[in-house]
């Protein structure tokens, strides 16, 4: 079975500069999910959908961040513009709806310099 | 914000010996989960505790729960080197699976 695919893995920007990430879940998850991980530090949640409606994105700043899954399959998040603050890992997820068990992407990698 | 706190930060010990990391939360939670995070990679689903539940095994790993203390320890017996990672607990306060995940503990099996 093929697991969460996330691309790019690495990515270097200015701060001001805008970066997309994109995220394919493992075939027939209708949850998926965006994590921001700082260095140091665990995940944390930016976002939740269910097929392609947002189920929770109080923590996300919407003054720069924005999710879509518009299909309700794959999914991008974008920032722009971008700060030093959001030099993280990106993680995407996904899980079956209803089920406890996440399954994690091995994560797109942001510097901002 | 952090729900969760893993104790200890950092732990190292030698293969073949138990590793012990706790958690402690500060809510009331439906479930509990660990995983593992290897360097530079995504994080793996190890175990989940409901509420109502006490104490877990899955192979080489026990997994506790203390709802009184908002507590919960992962032990893994007889370690070995490729047990080396970070450890999260995560805890599902809510449902709707929206996890709130702890700072992690990382752990170093040395040969």
């Amino acid at each position: 079975e093929a697991g969460v695919a996330q691309s790019p893995r690495y990515k270097i920007i200015e701060k001001r500069q805008s970066v997309a990430f994109w995220c394919n879940p493992i075939s027939g998850h209708a949850t998926l999910y965006w994590y921001q991980q700082i260095l140091g530090q665990g995940p944390k949640l930016l976002i939740q959908f269910q097929n392609n409606g947002v189920v929770d994105d109080s923590q996300l700043p919407k003054d720069r961040f924005s999710a879509e899954r518009l299909k309700g399959v794959d999914s991008t998040l974008k920032i722009q513009p971008a700060k030093l603050e959001d030099s993280a890992v990106y993680l995407c997820a996904s899980s079956l709806s209803g089920a406890n068990t996440i399954y994690f992407g091995e994560g797109s990698w942001l510097t901002v310099v | 914000s952090q729900q969760g706190e893993e104790d200890p930060q950092a732990l190292s010990i030698q293969e073949g010996e138990n590793a012990t990391m706790n958690c402690s939360y500060k809510t009331s939670i439906n479930n509990l989960q660990w995983y593992r995070q290897n360097s530079g990679r995504g994080l793996v689903h190890l175990i989940l505790i409901r509420s109502n539940e006490r104490e877990k095994h899955s192979g080489r790993l026990r997994v506790t729960l203390d709802t009184s203390k908002k507590s919960s320890s992962l032990l893994i017996t007889a370690s070995r080197a490729a047990d080396t990672a970070s450890y999260f607990c995560a805890t599902d306060t809510g449902g709707g699976n929206k996890l709130t995940f702890g700072t992690g503990t990382q752990l170093k099996v040395e040969l």
